[in-house]
Protein backbone atom coordinates (compact mmCIF):
# COMPACT_ATOMS: atom_id res chain seq x y z
CA UNK A 1 0.00 0.00 0.00
CA UNK A 2 1.44 3.66 -0.86
CA UNK A 3 2.55 5.75 2.41
CA UNK A 4 4.13 9.24 3.08
CA UNK A 5 7.60 9.02 3.75
CA UNK A 6 9.87 11.47 5.86
CA UNK A 7 13.32 12.27 6.36
CA UNK A 8 14.95 12.54 9.30
CA UNK A 9 12.89 11.00 11.69
CA UNK A 10 14.75 13.51 14.30
CA UNK A 11 16.62 16.33 13.56
CA UNK A 12 18.23 17.93 16.54
CA UNK A 13 19.52 21.97 15.81
CA UNK A 14 20.79 24.64 17.34
CA UNK A 15 18.50 27.92 18.10
CA UNK A 16 18.65 30.28 14.81
CA UNK A 17 19.85 27.18 12.57
CA UNK A 18 17.78 26.68 9.19
CA UNK A 19 16.37 22.99 8.86
CA UNK A 20 14.64 21.48 6.51
CA UNK A 21 12.33 18.95 6.63
CA UNK A 22 11.44 16.38 3.59
CA UNK A 23 8.66 14.44 2.15
CA UNK A 24 7.85 12.35 -0.56
CA UNK A 25 4.15 12.19 -0.61
CA UNK A 26 2.08 9.32 -2.63
CA UNK A 27 2.65 9.68 -6.11
CA UNK A 28 -0.63 10.29 -7.48
CA UNK A 29 -1.81 12.81 -5.02
CA UNK A 30 -2.38 15.95 -5.41
CA UNK A 31 -2.72 17.85 -2.61
CA UNK A 32 -0.16 17.97 0.43
CA UNK A 33 -0.21 19.65 3.68
CA UNK A 34 2.01 19.92 7.12
CA UNK A 35 0.77 20.17 10.56
CA UNK A 36 3.09 20.04 13.18
CA UNK A 37 1.89 18.44 17.15
CA UNK A 38 3.47 19.42 20.23
CA UNK A 39 4.29 16.99 22.67
CA UNK A 40 1.06 16.17 23.81
CA UNK A 41 -1.11 18.32 22.38
CA UNK A 42 -3.16 18.09 19.22
CA UNK A 43 -2.09 18.10 15.70
CA UNK A 44 -2.15 21.68 14.15
CA UNK A 45 -2.68 22.49 10.42
CA UNK A 46 0.16 24.90 9.01
CA UNK A 47 0.09 24.97 5.05
CA UNK A 48 -1.64 23.17 2.22
CA UNK A 49 0.03 23.32 -1.31
CA UNK A 50 -1.77 22.36 -4.31
CA UNK A 51 -0.34 23.22 -8.50
CA UNK A 52 2.46 24.14 -7.52
CA UNK A 53 1.23 27.22 -4.71
CA UNK A 54 0.34 27.70 -1.21
CA UNK A 55 -3.65 26.87 -1.03
CA UNK A 56 -3.75 28.12 2.23
CA UNK A 57 -1.54 28.48 5.77
CA UNK A 58 -1.86 29.20 9.02
CA UNK A 59 -1.13 31.99 11.39
CA UNK A 60 1.50 29.59 13.32
CA UNK A 61 2.82 29.80 9.33
CA UNK A 62 5.16 32.68 9.31
CA UNK A 63 7.92 34.47 7.55
CA UNK A 64 9.99 31.90 8.75
CA UNK A 65 8.02 29.14 6.98
CA UNK A 66 8.66 28.25 3.60
CA UNK A 67 7.74 25.66 1.58
CA UNK A 68 8.54 23.53 -1.81
CA UNK A 69 7.83 21.18 -4.13
CA UNK A 70 11.71 21.01 -5.93
CA UNK A 71 11.24 18.12 -7.98
CA UNK A 72 7.99 15.67 -8.76
CA UNK A 73 7.99 13.47 -5.90
CA UNK A 74 9.61 15.16 -2.87
CA UNK A 75 7.90 18.20 -0.99
CA UNK A 76 9.79 20.09 1.68
CA UNK A 77 9.15 22.75 4.81
CA UNK A 78 12.16 25.34 5.73
CA UNK A 79 12.47 26.49 8.72
CA UNK A 80 14.56 29.67 8.44
CA UNK A 81 15.55 30.45 11.66
CA UNK A 82 14.29 28.06 14.29
CA UNK A 83 13.02 28.69 17.73
CA UNK A 84 12.88 26.70 21.06
CA UNK A 85 9.51 26.77 20.25
CA UNK A 86 9.80 25.27 17.05
CA UNK A 87 10.28 21.60 18.95
CA UNK A 88 7.62 19.73 17.59
CA UNK A 89 6.69 16.79 15.49
CA UNK A 90 6.10 17.65 11.62
CA UNK A 91 3.93 15.27 9.91
CA UNK A 92 3.30 15.58 6.14
CA UNK A 93 0.01 14.59 4.91
CA UNK A 94 -1.33 14.11 1.09
CA UNK A 95 -4.27 13.51 -0.33
CA UNK A 96 -5.65 12.78 -3.99
CA UNK A 97 -7.46 14.60 -6.45
CA UNK A 98 -11.14 14.37 -4.74
CA UNK A 99 -10.14 17.90 -3.02
CA UNK A 100 -12.24 18.41 0.16
CA UNK A 101 -13.59 15.28 1.07
CA UNK A 102 -10.48 13.56 0.08
CA UNK A 103 -8.79 11.55 3.09
CA UNK A 104 -5.51 12.92 4.15
CA UNK A 105 -2.80 10.33 4.77
CA UNK A 106 -0.35 10.88 6.90
CA UNK A 107 3.67 10.18 6.99
CA UNK A 108 5.66 9.00 10.32
CA UNK A 109 6.64 12.43 11.08
CA UNK A 110 9.81 14.41 12.23
CA UNK A 111 11.14 14.80 15.45
CA UNK A 112 12.31 18.50 15.67
CA UNK A 113 14.18 19.17 18.46
CA UNK A 114 15.82 23.02 19.15
CA UNK A 115 18.10 23.23 22.01
CA UNK B 1 -11.89 29.73 14.46
CA UNK B 2 -13.39 26.42 13.99
CA UNK B 3 -13.10 23.70 16.64
CA UNK B 4 -14.05 20.36 17.53
CA UNK B 5 -14.79 19.77 21.25
CA UNK B 6 -13.51 16.22 22.29
CA UNK B 7 -14.30 13.68 25.69
CA UNK B 8 -13.48 12.43 27.66
CA UNK B 9 -9.80 13.91 26.88
CA UNK B 10 -8.59 10.35 28.78
CA UNK B 11 -10.45 7.05 29.30
CA UNK B 12 -8.73 4.20 31.29
CA UNK B 13 -10.61 0.81 30.81
CA UNK B 14 -10.06 -2.95 31.57
CA UNK B 15 -9.18 -5.22 28.68
CA UNK B 16 -12.48 -6.28 27.47
CA UNK B 17 -14.53 -3.39 28.90
CA UNK B 18 -16.39 -1.17 26.07
CA UNK B 19 -14.91 2.55 25.28
CA UNK B 20 -16.61 5.72 23.93
CA UNK B 21 -15.26 8.64 22.82
CA UNK B 22 -17.46 12.19 21.92
CA UNK B 23 -16.87 14.49 19.04
CA UNK B 24 -19.09 17.91 19.25
CA UNK B 25 -19.04 21.43 17.33
CA UNK B 26 -21.10 24.17 17.66
CA UNK B 27 -21.62 24.43 13.77
CA UNK B 28 -22.93 21.98 11.64
CA UNK B 29 -20.34 19.90 9.67
CA UNK B 30 -20.12 18.68 6.11
CA UNK B 31 -17.73 15.27 7.01
CA UNK B 32 -16.18 14.25 10.31
CA UNK B 33 -12.70 11.88 9.93
CA UNK B 34 -11.50 10.07 12.88
CA UNK B 35 -7.37 9.05 13.35
CA UNK B 36 -6.21 6.54 15.85
CA UNK B 37 -2.45 7.74 16.74
CA UNK B 38 -0.16 4.76 18.79
CA UNK B 39 2.11 6.42 21.37
CA UNK B 40 5.16 7.69 19.32
CA UNK B 41 3.40 7.54 16.02
CA UNK B 42 1.38 9.38 13.44
CA UNK B 43 -1.99 9.40 12.87
CA UNK B 44 -3.53 6.72 11.04
CA UNK B 45 -6.96 7.09 8.83
CA UNK B 46 -9.78 5.18 10.01
CA UNK B 47 -13.20 6.32 8.72
CA UNK B 48 -14.77 9.37 7.71
CA UNK B 49 -18.42 10.15 7.97
CA UNK B 50 -20.28 12.10 5.81
CA UNK B 51 -24.32 11.92 5.99
CA UNK B 52 -26.30 12.64 8.27
CA UNK B 53 -27.04 10.21 10.78
CA UNK B 54 -24.25 8.03 9.41
CA UNK B 55 -23.10 5.01 11.24
CA UNK B 56 -20.25 2.55 9.90
CA UNK B 57 -18.33 -0.35 11.82
CA UNK B 58 -15.12 -1.93 10.88
CA UNK B 59 -14.49 -4.86 13.18
CA UNK B 60 -15.43 -3.73 16.90
CA UNK B 61 -15.06 0.07 16.30
CA UNK B 62 -18.56 1.84 15.64
CA UNK B 63 -18.55 5.37 14.17
CA UNK B 64 -21.88 7.79 14.39
CA UNK B 65 -22.41 10.98 12.75
CA UNK B 66 -25.56 13.07 14.66
CA UNK B 67 -28.39 13.92 12.48
CA UNK B 68 -27.37 17.14 12.81
CA UNK B 69 -23.73 16.60 11.72
CA UNK B 70 -22.82 18.38 14.67
CA UNK B 71 -21.49 15.43 16.88
CA UNK B 72 -19.89 11.90 16.34
CA UNK B 73 -18.65 9.24 18.35
CA UNK B 74 -16.66 6.39 18.23
CA UNK B 75 -17.59 3.03 20.26
CA UNK B 76 -15.04 0.15 20.91
CA UNK B 77 -16.17 -3.02 22.01
CA UNK B 78 -14.50 -5.38 24.15
CA UNK B 79 -11.19 -3.40 23.86
CA UNK B 80 -7.93 -5.00 23.59
CA UNK B 81 -4.77 -3.79 24.71
CA UNK B 82 -3.90 -2.70 20.79
CA UNK B 83 -6.26 -0.37 20.79
CA UNK B 84 -4.26 2.22 23.18
CA UNK B 85 -3.67 5.14 21.80
CA UNK B 86 -5.35 8.48 20.96
CA UNK B 87 -8.19 8.91 19.26
CA UNK B 88 -9.02 12.10 17.17
CA UNK B 89 -11.80 13.26 15.92
CA UNK B 90 -10.59 16.34 12.79
CA UNK B 91 -13.38 18.07 10.44
CA UNK B 92 -12.37 19.86 7.35
CA UNK B 93 -11.74 23.57 8.46
CA UNK B 94 -13.93 25.00 5.40
CA UNK B 95 -11.03 24.32 2.94
CA UNK B 96 -8.58 21.43 2.73
CA UNK B 97 -7.05 21.55 6.07
CA UNK B 98 -8.16 19.22 8.95
CA UNK B 99 -9.14 20.34 12.13
CA UNK B 100 -8.38 18.15 14.70
CA UNK B 101 -9.69 17.97 18.28
CA UNK B 102 -7.71 17.50 21.20
CA UNK B 103 -8.02 13.64 21.53
CA UNK B 104 -8.70 10.83 23.78
CA UNK B 105 -6.13 9.03 24.82
CA UNK B 106 -7.05 5.80 25.84
CA UNK B 107 -5.47 3.23 28.01
CA UNK B 108 -6.14 -0.19 28.77
CA UNK B 109 -4.97 -2.54 31.18
CA UNK B 110 -4.56 -5.75 30.76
Amino acid sequence: EPEVTQTPSHQVTQMGQEVILRCVPISNHLYFYWYRQILGQKVEFLVSFYNNEISEKSEIFDDQFSVERPDGSNFTLKIRSTKLEDSAMYFCASSGAGGRTDTQYFGPGTRLTVL
Amino acid sequence: GQQVMQIPQYQHVQEGEDFTTYCNSSTTLSNIQWYKQRPGGHPVFLIQLVKSGEVKKQKRLTFQFGEAKKNSSLHITATQTTDVGTYFCSEEGGSEKLVFGKGTKLTVNP
